[in-house]
């Protein structure tokens, strides 16, 4: 059972902002400051979107951002387009492992 | 240009075994953290095992003591040994790449394609 919840879907409208937490189930996952967020297209590998809880890679869209508060963090995708729907991981390293999320498919209405 | 190559999935009976292959381009295997992820068919990323640039290797739970990771420096590969498969190890199984530049594997930044295994009689 993963240490890290997540729904497992939203949907938002082209154009709106959406925002998927990611909640630390373990007391022992700590300050939770590492936390990355990866987008999975079907058929696809993973596809790095943030580190280090708001950092994004180069070549990643600004639409993209990541936050936390305690035990959660978020990843807020802003101005909704067609090609974000996919599934979004959240992932926290602890103690030489890494965890992920079970997967948010977001739908693009 | 980084680039991370898998090899040698395929069908296996329960209780037998593979060894899949991640051939890499673009860095060295030996001075990079590398991972393998495998993800069953419509499920989510599961975490498998780290190679660190030091030779330490860790493992999920799930595997310990039937997987095997280790890499080739004259070929540039990244290895996974696997042993006494079960059913619940069929996945599409990826090799990843840390940052160099990080001291902690805290993300990936490169994937390769992945590699499908299917464990079945």
């Amino acid at each position: 059972q993963s240490a890290l919840t997540q729904p497992a879907s939203v949907s938002g409208s082209p154009g709106q902002s959406i925002s998927i937490p990611c909640t630390a189930t373990r007391s022992d996952i700590g300050g939770f400051f590492y936390v990355s967020w990866y987008q999975q297209h079907p058929g696809k590998a993973p596809n790095l979107l943030i580190f280090e809880v708001s950092n994004r890679p180069s070549g990643v869209s600004l639409r993209f951002s990541g936050s936390k508060s305690g035990n959660t963090a978020s990843l807020t995708i802003s101005g909704l387009q067609a090609e974000d729907e996919a599934v979004y991981y959240c992932s926290l390293y602890t103690m030489n492992t890494i965890q992920f999320g079970g997967g948010t498919t977001l739908t693009v209405l | 240009e980084v680039q991370l190559v898998e090899s040698g999935g395929g069908l296996v009976q329960p209780g037998g075994s593979l060894r899949l292959s991640c051939a890499v381009s673009g860095f060295t295997v030996s001075r990079n953290y590398l991972a393998w992820v495998r993800q069953a068919p419509g499920k989510g990323l599961e975490w498998v095992s780290f190679i660190y640039n030091d030779g330490n290797t860790h493992y999920a739970d799930s595997v310990k003591g039937r997987f095997t990771i280790s890499r080739d420096s004259s070929k540039n590969t990244l290895f996974l040994r696997m042993d006494s498969l079960r059913a619940a190890d069929t996945a599409v199984y990826y090799c990843a790449r840390v940052p160099p530049w990080l001291q902690v594997p805290y993300y990936f930044d490169f994937w390769g394609q992945g590699t499908l295994v299917t464990v079945s009689s």
